[in-house]
């Protein structure tokens, strides 16, 4: 079974400062990762993916993550938040042992003060 | 590239009311998916095609909810009574690889 866990529902930045958003999952299989994006009335944006090639995955907008499969967590960074990355992220697994299906974190919500 | 369609932006119905939902993939992508995002939480598989075949819908309420894909291009998503937690935004999705793109979504209202 797969499962994903987002640490936290709601992280607060300052503008300029790191961004941490944080994710632990759970897979029989090697598992595929992602980091997906959702601005307010706005579709879902992939930021990034880990397919089993490097552990440092770098994304759009700056985003990287890292696959640490000792920890079994993909925690998401970003040096230096800016206002427009507020919106909320989804830590995302998938499996192509399960035909592509992917299983969604509850979502964290990022806000940045100015 | 035009990416994934869906309508309506927005439904408001009274319970036992039906309701139906439209989604366009992205041409050319074969698997279609349809999620619904209940307020607060992250997105839940409910039905996943393969061309015009069910590949998993086994998170679908099937007494309720029904969809089809009859020529494997779009896609309706159906609620037939709609009950008041079956408020949510419905995801459309299609995938090309191990990359799934979504559409903006339907967001219904039940009273």
């Amino acid at each position: 079974a797969q499962s994903v866990t987002q640490l936290d529902s709601h992280v607060s930045v300052s503008e300029g400062t790191p961004v941490l958003l944080r994710c632990n999952y759970s897979s029989s299989y090697s598992p595929s990762l992602f980091w997906y994006v959702q601005h307010p009335n706005k579709g879902l944006q992939l930021l990034l993916k880990y397919t089993s090639a490097a552990t440092l995955v770098k994304g759009i907008n700056g985003f990287e993550a890292e696959f640490k499969k000792s920890e079994t967590s993909f925690h998401l960074t970003k040096p230096s938040a800016h206002m427009s990355d507020a919106a909320e992220y989804f830590c995302v697994v998938g499996s192509a042992n399960q035909g592509g299906k992917l299983i969604f974190g509850q979502g964290t919500e990022l806000s940045v003060k100015p | 590239e035009a990416g994934v369609a869906q309508s309506p932006r927005y439904k408001i119905i009274e319970k036992r009311q039906s309701v139906a939902f439209w989604c366009n993939p992205i041409s050319g992508h074969a698997t279609l998916y349809w999620y619904q995002q209940i307020l607060g939480q992250g997105p839940k598989l409910l039905i996943q095609f393969q061309n015009n075949g069910v590949v998993d819908d086994s998170q679908l309420p099937k007494d309720r909810f029904s969809a089809e894909r009859l020529k494997g291009v779009d896609s309706t998503l159906k609620i037939q009574p709609a009950k008041l937690e079956d408020s949510a935004v419905y995801l459309c999705a299609s995938s090309f690889m191990d990359e799934q793109f979504f559409g903006p979504g339907t967001r219904l209202t039940v009273l």
